[in-house]
């Protein structure tokens, strides 16, 4: 019954390769998120969808495609792996665009080689 | 850009101290939360204040806002070990989105 769960936990790849991370919420949420933890701890948002439709795209190499099939779910595809991709993945969730605490998700560590 | 900066960067206090981190930012914000991050795991909300709001308290927790000087304290009062943890400011000045300052590293020695 977790309320934002990702997949997979850990990943680690090869440079070049094309990796996917999948998030589902169950709260019932409109609005979900996908945010970059680099080595120093700073978060940084990448995108955000409501209700399927994506409201925030900031400055992420278009290497990086989110895709929301429906409003419980936000993945995250990457092509062409690069090694400053290595980072903890955050997805996270809210009742709707902007106001209001976000849920997070446990984070998906990603490590390029 | 980096709205929030937390001030200290890290802190070491005994279990029953108070801990006080800053937060500073740059632009009129709507809210500004508190989230905590224990090692390994995803960020938890732990309180939210209103920009027409200069404070509010939630358990241990007292967060103060000043919107003058554009700065807000997390107060954790009798801390505890299981508080060792960092600690992020998160403003929220429209645009549907947080912005996240750097972070403050506590450490509560038991």
């Amino acid at each position: 019954d977790t309320a934002v769960s990702q997949t997979p936990k850990y990943l680690v790849t090869q440079m070049g390769n094309d990796k996917s991370i999948k998030c589902e919420q169950n709260l019932g949420h409109d609005t979900m998120y996908w945010y970059k933890q680099d080595s120093k701890k700073f978060l940084k948002i990448m995108f955000s969808y409501n209700n399927k439709e994506l409201i925030i795209n900031e400055t992420v190499p278009n290497r990086f495609s989110p895709k929301s099939p429906d409003k419980a779910h936000l993945n995250l595809h990457i092509n062409s792996l690069e090694l400053g991709d290595s980072a903890v993945y955050f997805c996270a969730s809210s009742p709707n665009p902007g106001a209001g605490a976000q849920y997070f998700g446990p984070g998906t560590r990603l490590l390029v080689l | 850009s980096q709205q929030g900066e937390e001030d200290p960067q890290a802190l070491s206090i005994q279990e029953g101290e108070n801990a006080t981190m800053n937060c500073s930012y740059k632009t009129s914000i709507n809210n500004l939360q508190w989230y905590r991050q224990n090692s390994g795991r995803g960020l938890v909300h732990l309180i939210l204040i209103r920009s027409n709001e200069r404070e509010k308290h939630s358990g241990r927790l007292r967060v103060t806002l000043d919107t003058s000087k554009k700065s807000s304290s997390l107060l954790i009062t009798a801390s505890r070990a299981a508080d060792t943890a960092s600690y992020f400011c998160a403003t929220d000045a429209g645009g549907n989105k947080l912005v996240f300052g750097a972070g403050t590293i506590l450490r509560v020695k038991s």
